[in-house]
């Protein structure tokens, strides 16, 4: 069964804590990306990679990392710096990251600080 | 600056009616557009694409219009189920070079049985 996978589901976290987000893939995509969704509002790209131990900001990239160490993962980070940690996170994954590529999602990451 | 907007945040239809979703860029750069549907704790599934040499794209029950001129986009969804309850978003990007995807705010669709 080819797809994306993140865990866990549900993540909560105190507040000044980091916390990493996983996103695994078997499409053999080169593309990955890592999204935000807050209610109301539209998905932000928060970092993208198009290639392995390569990868660039996205629109609010500040208080994040992320690396890309093998292909297949592109693991996220929200550091004590994000302001406003709690949201919807969601991992996103296409062949080459050009032209016509359609993103695939997995199923997301509510994380919850407290 | 807002550059993909879907003006209604939510839409009602009775089930076996059309529904419509509306979306309007602003950058004339755009020439790609995609829809996804997305449930409640899941991610956004792919549903449909249209590129700007097009004025429509259909696939099964739906249908993408563009219009580039007004710069503006509709699915069409025909005959509505009650399963096409979900959030819809519009997204779109240039084909050419390594862009980004731009996604609107999403309309939330409930079909009423």
């Amino acid at each position: 069964d080819g797809g994306i996978t993140q865990s866990p589901k549900y993540l909560f976290r105190k507040e000044g804590q980091n916390v990493t987000l996983s996103c695994e893939q078997n499409l053999n995509h080169d593309a990955m990306y890592w999204y935000r969704q807050d209610p109301g509002q539209g998905l932000r790209l928060i970092y993208y990679s198009q290639i392995v131990n390569d990868f660039q900001k996205g629109d609010i990239a500040e208080g994040y990392s992320v690396s890309r160490e093998k292909k297949e993962s592109f693991p996220l980070t929200v550091t004590s710096a994000q302001k406003n940690p709690t949201a919807f996170y969601l991992c996103a994954s296409s062949i080459a990251g050009g032209g016509t590529d359609t993103q695939y999602f997995g199923p997301g990451t509510r994380l919850t600080v407290l | 600056d807002q550059q993909v907007k879907q003006n209604s945040p939510s839409l009602s239809v009775q089930e076996g009616r059309i529904s419509i979703l509306n979306c309007d860029y602003t950058n004339s750069m755009f020439d790609y557009f995609l829809w996804y549907k997305k449930y409640p704790a899941e991610g956004p599934t792919f549903l449909i694409s249209i590129s700007s040499i097009k004025d429509k794209n259909e696939d099964g029950r739906f249908t993408v219009f563009l219009n580039k001129s007004a710069k503006h986009l509709s699915l069409h969804i025909v005959p509505s189920q009650p399963g096409d309850s979900a959030v819809y978003f519009c997204a779109a990007k240039r084909m050419f070079g390594n862009e980004k995807l731009t996604f609107g705010t999403g309309t939330r669709l409930t079909i009423i049985p």
